[in-house]
Order: C-alpha cells, then sequence, then structure tokens
C-alpha cells in the first residue's frame, strides 16, 4: 500500500475554501485515493473516493493530476462544523480483495470564526 | 436502519482485568474490522472478520487479544490481562461485502469504546 504524506494541521475560516493536499508518489496503477473525516469523539466518516481527474459530490471535491503521485480535497465554503481531521488513503480494491484501511495521522483542520 | 454500534462507549479497567468490545455491524453487513487509535495518531488496523472466521489478523498483537464474530450476536474484541499501554480508543467498522473488482465498499464505523486502563 502506498504512504502518504499530508500536512500535520491546518487552519482556515468560516466561508473561505480549504484544499488539502496528499502527496503519495508510490501509488499503484490499481489504487485508489480515498478520503475519510473524523470529529472528535467519533469514528471516521467517508468523504470522497476517486482514481484520476476529478471527482465531486455534495460535500467535497478530489482533484487528481494525471500523475496521480498526488491529490487535493477541496472543501467549499467551510463552516466552524468542518473542523477535523482527515485522512487521505491510498489503496487497492480489486476482487477477492478487501478493505484493509491504512491511516496515518491525518490534517487536522481547525476553521476559525 | 441504525449504524454501526458498539458498546460499551467507555470502560474503565485496572491492570490485569480483562476487556470485552462489542460492535453490532449495520444490518446486511456480514464484514467487521476492529481498529485502534491512540491521542494524537490515526487509526490502525487490528483484524478484518466474516461470520464465524477471522480472515487477516495481522494487526493484532499475538498476546492478550482475540476477536471473534460468531454466526449470531455481535462481534467481541477480547483484551485479556490488560496494561496501561492498551488504553485507546478501539473503532469497528463493517460493510456489506469485500472488495469487488476495483469497486470500492464503504467501511462505515461505529462511535468506538474508548478503553482506560488505571
Amino acid at each position: 500500500l502506498a504512504k502518504t504524506t499530508q500536512p500535520i494541521s491546518m487552519d482556515s475560516y468560516e466561508g473561505q475554501e480549504v484544499n488539502i493536499t496528499c502527496s503519495h508518489n508510490n501509488i499503484a496503477t490499481n489504487d485508489y485515493i480515498t478520503w475519510y473525516q473524523q470529529f472528535p469523539s467519533q469514528g471516521p466518516r467517508f468523504i470522497i473516493q476517486g482514481y484520476k481527474t476529478k471527482v465531486t459530490n455534495e460535500v467535497a471535491s478530489l482533484f487528481i493530476p494525471a500523475d496521480r503521485k498526488s491529490s487535493t480535497l477541496s472543501l467549499p465554503r467551510v463552516s466552524l462544523s468542518d473542523t477535523a481531521v482527515y485522512y487521505c488513503l491510498v489503496g487497492a480494491y480489486s476482487s477477492g480483495g478487501y478493505n484493509k484501511l491504512i491511516f496515518g495521522a491525518g490534517t487536522r483542520l481547525a476553521v476559525h470564526p | 436502519n441504525a449504524g454501526v454500534m458498539q458498546n460499551p462507549r467507555h470502560l474503565v479497567r485496572r491492570r490485569g482485568q480483562e476487556a470485552r468490545l462489542r460492535c453490532s455491524p449495520m444490518k446486511g453487513h456480514s464484514h467487521v474490522y476492529w481498529y485502534r487509535q491512540l491521542p494524537e495518531e490515526g487509526l490502525k488496523f487490528m483484524v478484518y472478520l466474516q461470520k464465524e472466521n477471522i480472515i487477516d489478523e495481522s494487526g493484532m498483537p499475538k498476546e492478550r487479544f482475540s476477536a471473534e464474530f460468531p454466526k449470531e450476536g455481535p462481534s467481541i474484541l477480547r483484551i485479556q490481562q490488560v496494561v496501561r499501554g492498551d488504553s485507546a480508543a478501539y473503532f469497528c467498522a463493517s460493510s456489506t461485502r469485500a472488495g469487488d473488482g476495483g469497486t470500492y465498499n464503504e467501511q462505515f464505523f461505529g462511535p468506538g469504546t474508548r478503553l482506560t486502563v488505571l
């Protein structure tokens, strides 16, 4: 499984767009990129997943360049409730396998009023 | 549709006692995963189970830790003779099935059990 590197912490203000970049230089051809969010005293929650280019859902967007060695999670117009730890995970979900999620330390996002 | 349920939410044990953590997966989910999280760290995979089978326990300490997922009832993570280093948050997750031809099967996490060993 590819190792990921992301900033330890970030600060933002309400209403701003937040971009969290994750480096995964050793990503394999069949690896997907997945982001999870964890609030204090709660379990992680799936946010978004992608393989290449751009993916968007109701919560976030995920930008993946052509070489796939990095990815950027974009949170539009954050609010105080977006204060959480964000984890970037890289792994393969091939037939016959299973999702053994490998979490790094994540990025602690603090949103200020 | 209730989510993944874990109990107790908080558990306090003295050194040498046993800790039993329970996890009820989401309805229809037959795959259960246990993770441990130390303060200020990410989650660490411990074990993956299907009904009545342990599929991967590569993240489990060799001694004192065991897990089961019986045909009926919740999955149990059991820690015997607890030590202070076992103090952590233990999360359970469930999914409908394992990886399937590149399709991601989302793991849904429970609220965790916070174990404190005195």
